[in-house]
């Protein structure tokens, strides 16, 4: 079974500085690998995704993803933060599983962006 | 467009007692699953429903039970809830499978005394 590793729980950073949120998975088969984001009291929304082609992603809000197979690696990083980036944000692995596909979600990051 | 919708918002349960969380999606999406989200641990999945009448075990699917009761309707039933059960539930809809974007409801935070 696959298993998905945020190394770190709490992440404080001030306004306008660069952040990285770190993302380990552990599969040896074809995986897709997500990055969503949970705001206060709400459900989770996708940032990103990789399936395949190009190995950096960009999604929404000024955020991309690097897809690092032999690091096993998918870090999330933004080159400067809001305040309102201000969320916890999920990584997930998806792998196949038998005819379908199994999705794994790491246990978060919550970014605090101070002023 | 409501996207992914979640009733009720709130509950709070005795030991014992049962209910059915409700959850509904308008983007004629295939795919529904039900989460439950624990503090530190992610988001485990309780059930999915890959098409319209039919149903699989997720990662933790025991205490649970489930009910697709057409392709826009996913339900989760607790027969006879437990503490263990206090957390907060969010029901997901995709186009497909697992490698497709899911979309989220706004959850049900769920207290069993």
């Amino acid at each position: 079974a696959q298993s998905v590793t945020q190394l770190d729980s709490q992440v404080p950073v001030f306004e306008e500085a660069p952040v990285e949120l770190r993302c380990n998975y552990s599969s040896s088969v074809s995986v897709y690998l997500f990055w969503y984001v949970q705001y206060p009291n709400q459900g989770l929304q996708l940032l990103l995704k990789y399936l395949s082609g190009s190995t950096l992603v960009k999604g929404i809000n000024g955020f991309e993803a690097e897809f690092n197979k032999s690091q096993t690696s998918f870090h999330l990083r933004k080159p400067s933060v809001h305040i309102s980036d201000t969320a916890e944000y999920f990584c997930a692995v998806s792998v196949p599983s038998g005819s379908a596909r199994q999705l794994t979600f790491g246990s978060g990051t919550q970014l605090t962006v101070l002023p | 467009n409501a996207g992914v919708t979640q009733t009720p918002k709130f509950q709070v349960l005795k030991t014992g007692q049962s209910m059915t969380l409700q959850c509904a999606q308008d983007m004629n999406h295939n795919s529904m699953y039900w989460y439950r989200q624990d503090p530190g641990m992610g988001l485990r999945l309780i059930y999915y429903s890959a098409s319209e009448g039919t149903t699989d075990k997720g990662e933790v699917p025991n205490g649970y039970n489930v009910s697709r009761l057409n392709k826009r309707e996913f339900s989760l039933r607790l027969e006879s809830a437990a503490p263990s059960q206090t957390s907060v539930y969010f029901c997901a809809s995709s186009w497909r499978g697992l490698e497709e974007t899911q979309y989220f409801g706004p959850g049900t935070r769920l207290l069993v005394l």
